[in-house]
């Protein structure tokens, strides 16, 4: 079956470490983003990526990076710099527009970053 | 100004009610819209995809947009106590590849 898989689902992060989620898609998309979402909120953009080796800052990029060495993978670290890392974190992928119309965009099952 | 608005609700409906959804955009050039439906501690999952004015019905779900007044909303028929979630709208303009969220509208289907 074809999607998106994020890991680990759970994640604790001590003060002043990086921690990078992990996230995977098989549906063979083109495009593909992080979100964060506190509780009682929207999603807020991180980064995305609409093609390999080239990503965007979404809203609020401070103490996160990304990479997008490979068309399926788009890793994220939160580093020491993000003071206040708890979240939600979700993954997206779609695939490219189609024309005049932006195609749906997928999520993984999310990873629950909490600081220790 | 946000891109897009939602009311965060809390919408209570009696099981078989029409539950109605509402969500306003920005004044920028739009084409892609979609419903999500997000249960407590879940991701959300996609409901709904339209791209022109007018219903669009998939089953108990009717999507309803309309572009000149920039609102998209979603219509529940014989809602379940199991539509019980929050429903998020998403608007792609056209310029860029950016999704932007609502902060959803949480809906309780009451028994």
């Amino acid at each position: 079956d074809g999607g998106i898989t994020q890991s680990p689902k759970y994640l604790f992060r001590k003060e002043g470490q990086n921690v990078t989620l992990s996230c995977e898609q098989n549906l063979n998309h083109d495009a593909m983003y992080w979100y964060r979402q506190d509780p009682g909120q929207g999603l807020r953009l991180i980064y995305y990526s609409q093609i390999v080796n080239d990503f965007q800052k979404g809203d609020i990029a401070e103490g996160y990076s990304v990479s997008r060495e490979k068309k399926e993978s788009f890793p994220l670290t939160v580093t020491s710099a993000q003071k206040n890392p708890t979240a939600f974190y979700l993954c997206a992928s779609s695939i490219a527009r189609q024309g005049l119309s932006g195609q749906p965009q997928h999520f993984g099952d999310g990873t629950r970053l909490s600081i220790l | 100004q946000k891109e897009v608005e939602q009311n965060s609700g809390p919408l209570s409906v009696p099981e078989g009610a029409i539950a109605s959804l509402n969500c306003t955009y920005s004044d920028r050039v739009s084409q892609s819209f979609f419903w999500y439906r997000q249960y407590s501690g879940k991701s959300p999952e996609l409901i709904m995809s339209i791209y022109s004015n007018g219903d669009k019905e998939d089953g108990r779900f009717t999507a309803q947009l309309n572009k000149a007044s920039q609102y998209v909303s979603l219509l529940i028929r014989d809602s379940q106590p199991s539509d019980s979630a929050t429903y998020l709208c998403a608007v792609n303009f056209l310029t860029g590849n950016q999704f932007y969220f609502g902060t959803g509208t949480s809906l309780t289907v009451i028994p």
